[in-house]
């Protein structure tokens, strides 16, 4: 079953727009990833955030987590063209001190016109 | 460093035959983890392998196997194919048990 679950399915946006993608999970974690995949290709890592902290930051990204509401969200500001793509949270699950595998939702397809 | 390598990158199998897909991962990563992608179920975890040895499985048929080798290539078998096999299938590897995941590019199984 999915871990996470995004929100938006799909965000079209105007270059330049801001970007914001939300994330829901439903068991504690140990951290909160976000990946990007440009169509049919392999995911990329954008940027990790622990259950210990609540915001982070990387470039024109932000990301936040609160672990209270079980949610998580990823900001990319000043877009572009070339940020079309599908982009998926992933957690990994807090098995009580081990670490399981990455759990990634369906993620969200943003389409950012020039 | 090179990245994550998976063969064949596309193939075209008929129902009831059985595939092979290899993943090389990045030099110095022991961990190796692989998913099936699909438009309906989105990326669905399959097993990950640490050091030769199955850490963890997802919910598929026992026909999805895997196994590690000991230079930590990874091979994954899907026997008696059936048409609902049809995805990208993606391998990625991290350094250790935790952080961040590297993925190669896919191989895409189409099953006619």
């Amino acid at each position: 079953s999915q871990q996470g679950e995004e929100d938006p399915q799909a965000l079209s946006i105007q270059e330049g727009e801001n970007a914001t993608m939300n994330c829901s999970y439903k068991t504690s974690i140990n951290n909160l990833q976000w990946y990007r995949q440009n169509s049919g290709r392999g995911l990329v890592h954008l940027i990790l955030i622990r259950s210990n902290e609540r915001e982070k930051h990387s470039g024109r990204l932000r990301v936040t987590l609160d672990t209270s509401k079980k949610s998580s969200s990823l900001l990319i500001t000043a877009s572009r063209a070339a940020d079309t793509a599908s982009y998926f949270c992933a957690t990994d699950r807090d098995y009580g001190g081990s670490q399981g595998n990455l759990i990634f939702g369906k993620g969200t397809k943003l389409s950012v016109k020039p | 460093k090179a990245g994550v390598t998976q063969t064949p990158r596309y193939l075209i199998k008929t129902r009831g035959q059985q595939v092979t897909l290899s993943c090389s991962p990045i030099s110095g990563h022991r961990s190796v983890s692989w998913y099936q992608q699909t438009p309906g179920q989105g990326l669905q975890f399959l097993f990950e392998y640490f050091s030769e040895t199955q850490r963890n499985k997802g919910n598929f048929p026992g026909r999805f196997s895997g196994r590690q080798f000991s230079n930590s290539r990874s091979e994954m078998n899907v026997s008696t194919l059936e048409l609902g096999d049809s995805a990208l299938y993606l391998c990625a590897s991290r350094a250790g048990q935790t952080g961040e995941l590297f993925f190669g590019e896919g191989s895409r199984l189409t099953v006619l």
